[in-house]
C-alpha cells in the first residue's frame, strides 16, 4: 500500500447526503483510478485520470464525480443519486507516461457503509 | 469489450502442495495481464504481470504464471503452498490500444485456502 493513502478508512453517509473519499499518491504518477469492490464481483473502474485536470468515466460512473486539480490528488465525490453506495473503494495509480505505465498500485481502500 | 474469466470461487490446498489459481481473459489486440492478492479489509498487491516475452513470468512470493495465447489463459501457480499464501487472489487484464491509461479489467477473485 505504500506510497497512496486514502482517507478515512470508515466513512458514513447518511440519505441523501454527498461525501468525499480522499485520495493522495506521493509516487510522482501521472495517472489515478478509482474502483469500487463488492462481494464476490471483482473490482469495477469507476472514474481515472492520465494527467492534472482531465479524467474519464468508466464502467460504472453514475452517481460519482471526481476532479484533479492535483497531481497527487484524485477525491471521489459519492452523490445522492449513487443509491447503493455502499462497498469498499480502492484508489490506484501508475507510473508516468512511457515509464511502465501498465501496472497500477492500490491504497489500502475506503469501506463506505449508509445509515 | 474485454473480460476476464476466474472459474473457481474458491481453491482448497494442502500446505506444501503445489497451487494454481485460474484465469482466463478474452481482449482485442495483445493483452497486458496482472495477478493481484487481497487480504481481509486491505487494497491489492501486486504479484506479477505479463507485458511481452516470456510466457513464463515469476512474481513476488514465489508466484509465477504462465501465460498461453492459443488458449487465453493466464494461470497463477506456486511450487509449495503456504499457509500465509491464503487470500483473495485477482486476475486482471488491460487491452493495450496504444493509447495512454486507462483501468483494468478484473476478474471476480478467487479464494485461495491453504490448509495446515
Amino acid at each position: 500500500d505504500g506510497g497512496i493513502t486514502q482517507s478515512p478508512k470508515y466513512l458514513f453517509r447518511k440519505e441523501g447526503q454527498n461525501v468525499t473519499l480522499s485520495c493522495e499518491q506521493n509516487l510522482n504518477h501521472d495517472a489515478m483510478y478509482w474502483y469500487r469492490q463488492d462481494p464476490g464481483q471483482g473490482l469495477r473502474l469507476i472514474y481515472y485520470s492520465q494527467i492534472v485536470n482531465d479524467f474519464q468515466k468508466g464502467d460504472i460512473a453514475e452517481g460519482y464525480s471526481v476532479s484533479r486539480e492535483k497531481k497527487e490528488s484524485f477525491p471521489l465525490t459519492v452523490t445522492s443519486a449513487q443509491k447503493n453506495p455502499t462497498a469498499f473503494y480502492l484508489c490506484a495509480s501508475s507510473s508516468p507516461l512511457g515509464q511502465g505505465q501498465e501496472t497500477q498500485y492500490f491504497g489500502p481502500g475506503t469501506r463506505l457503509l449508509v445509515l | 469489450a474485454q473480460s476476464v474469466a476466474q472459474p473457481e470461487d474458491q481453491v482448497n490446498v494442502a500446505e506444501g502442495n503445489p497451487l494454481t489459481v485460474k484465469c482466463t481473459y478474452s481482449v482485442s489486440g495483445n493483452p497486458y495481464l496482472f495477478w493481484y492478492v487481497q487480504y481481509p479489509n486491505r487494497g491489492l498487491q501486486f504479484l506479477l504481470k505479463y507485458i511481452t516475452g516470456d510466457n513464463l513470468v515469476k512474481g513476488s512470493y514465489g508466484f509465477e504464471a504462465e501465460f498461453n495465447k492459443s488458449q487465453t489463459s493466464f494461470h497463477l501457480k506456486k511450487p509449495s503452498a503456504l499457509v500465509s499464501d491464503s487470500a483473495l487472489y485477482f486476475c486482471a487484464v488491460r487491452g493495450y490500444s496504444g493509447g495512454g491509461a486507462d483501468g483494468l479489467t478484473f476478474g471476480k477473485g478467487t479464494h485461495l485456502i491453504i490448509q495446515p
